[in-house]
């Protein structure tokens, strides 16, 4: 079955450390991929997407994210992190590529130390 | 641009009644809406898709009678929660694909927080 899996349930990272929020996918091909963020009482913002192409993409507040198709992996980074940026993060896979359904990982809380 | 709303953003109903909640796209149209529902802790699950002028597409396991949704309009979809129990009881977010996307990105309501009593 298609499933989404971030391993990660909730991470505490210091301002100014850098981050790195896993993600991986089941199903052999190559799927669209999402970063999204949730923060309390806010919808999803979109933060980075892989269609093609290059598989290093550069998101909004500074995120990147990396594809590796040999390892099934979509993983979000930055650099350092900033309080602002404690919130929930979401990897989303459309395994069809035809905009239909998105499925979702469990999220990880990311918590942000002074 | 692509902003999407929902109203309310959050009600509480008594056991056995309906609620309905509306989403909007309000800067563009949407052929396509999608609505989830959000336990607590819990990922999104895609409940329906919904095409502008015909009949959702539900998820296995959500039943169509109880979950109605309605996409009359480019820019408006309903879901109306009938006969709610405490159950029912959750986050509920659309989103929307805009007519012009080319790359399916969805755009996300803030969602609607539904208590049942």
């Amino acid at each position: 079955a298609q499933s989404v899996t971030q391993p990660d349930i909730h991470i505490t990272v210091s301002e100014g450390a850098s981050l790195e929020l896993r993600c991986n996918y089941s199903y052999g091909a190559t799927p669209y991929l999402f970063w999204y963020v949730q923060s309390p009482g806010q919808g999803l913002q979109l933060l980075l997407k892989y269609f093609s192409g290059d598989t290093l993409v550069q998101g909004i507040k500074g995120f990147e994210a990396e594809f590796k198709r040999s390892q099934s992996s979509f993983n979000l980074r930055k650099p350092s992190v900033h309080w602002s940026d404690a919130a929930e993060y979401f990897c989303a896979v459309d395994f069809n590529q035809a905009g239909t359904a998105l499925i979702f990982g469990k999220g990880t809380t990311l918590s942000v130390s002074s | 641009g692509a902003v999407v709303s929902q109203h309310p953003s959050r009600v509480i109903c008594k056991s056995g009644t309906s609620v309905k909640i509306e989403c909007r796209s309000l800067d563009f149209q949407a052929t396509t809406m999608f609505w989830y529902r959000q336990f607590p802790k819990k990922s999104l699950m895609l409940m329906a898709t919904s095409n502008e002028g015909s009949k959702a597409t539900y998820e296995q396991g959500v039943e169509k009678d109880k979950f109605l949704i309605n996409h009359a309009s480019l820019t408006l979809s309903t879901l109306t929660v009938t006969s709610a129990h405490p159950e029912d009881s959750s986050f509920y977010i659309c989103s929307a694909r805009p007519h012009w996307d080319t790359r399916y990105e969805q755009y996300f309501g803030p969602g609607t927080r539904l208590t049942v009593t």
